[in-house]
């Protein structure tokens, strides 16, 4: 077990839902991402909150909105998805030691991921 | 941008070999590089973590080199077990980036067959 915990790990959503992805850690950390791997390219940045305080976005289109509401929680909302969103999203964390540049150079910490498939 | 290439893709074996999994990347500006392994339906787990200024790590039967000048790294892997067949990816964590961000390579899928 990683100490990071992800829920739903399976969702199936048409393109005109809402739907939103839930990620919690457990390891007293105050930096989490989230990542998208799919099949046919290596896994990708998305969102970095530090100190919670959103400090990257990776040209990530609008309709995905990530929501960190403290260190220990972090979400991805999800509305009007195309069928090339369906990917496993992963949530790491980490430890940060400040919100300049160099700060994030912990190891990351994964959790199991959500499979997402849009139809 | 950095880009990182692991070779090979994919790779199988019988249980006990040696095995050498290999990884590049094109800036060697880094302040570390990563192993880690995914199994099936789970998440990353971390291997190993090289800091730019040391040369190797090791962990039980798992051994990583870095060569940053020349942008490689290698995954030994001593005495190959089942269990160890995973896809392993190698990350890199660049001086040029934003905040915290890895560039992952493709991965190489193992088998290792009893």
């Amino acid at each position: 077990e990683t100490g990071v915990t992800q829920t739903p790990r399976h969702l199936v959503m048409g393109m005109t839902n809402k739907k939103s992805l839930k990620c919690e850690q457990h390891l007293g950390h105050n930096a989490m991402y989230w990542y998208k791997q799919s099949a046919k390219k290596p896994l990708e940045l998305m969102f970095v909150y530090s100190l919670e305080e959103r400090v990257e976005n990776n040209s990530v289109p609008s309709r995905f909105s990530p929501e960190c509401p403290n260190s220990s929680h972090l979400f991805l909302h999800l509305h009007t998805l195309q069928p090339e969103d369906s990917a496993l999203y992963l949530c790491a964390s980490s430890q940060a030691h400040a919100r300049t540049s160099g700060s994030l150079t912990d190891t990351q910490y994964f959790g199991p991921g959500t499979r997402l498939t849009v139809l | 941008k950095q880009e990182v290439t692991q070779i090979p893709a994919a790779l199988s074996v019988p249980e006990g070999e040696n095995l050498v999994l290999n990884c590049s990347f094109t800036d060697s500006a880094i302040y570390n590089l990563q192993w880690f392994r995914q199994d099936p339906g789970k998440g990353l787990t971390s291997l190993l973590l090289i800091q730019s200024s040391q040369r190797e790590q090791t962990s039980g039967r798992l051994n990583a080199s870095l060569d940053k000048s020349s942008g490689r790294s290698t995954l030994y892997i001593a005495a190959s077990q089942p269990g160890d067949s995973a896809t392993y990816l190698c990350a890199v964590r660049d001086r040029g980036s934003t905040l915290g961000r890895l560039y992952f390579g493709r991965g190489t899928q193992l088998t290792v067959w009893p």
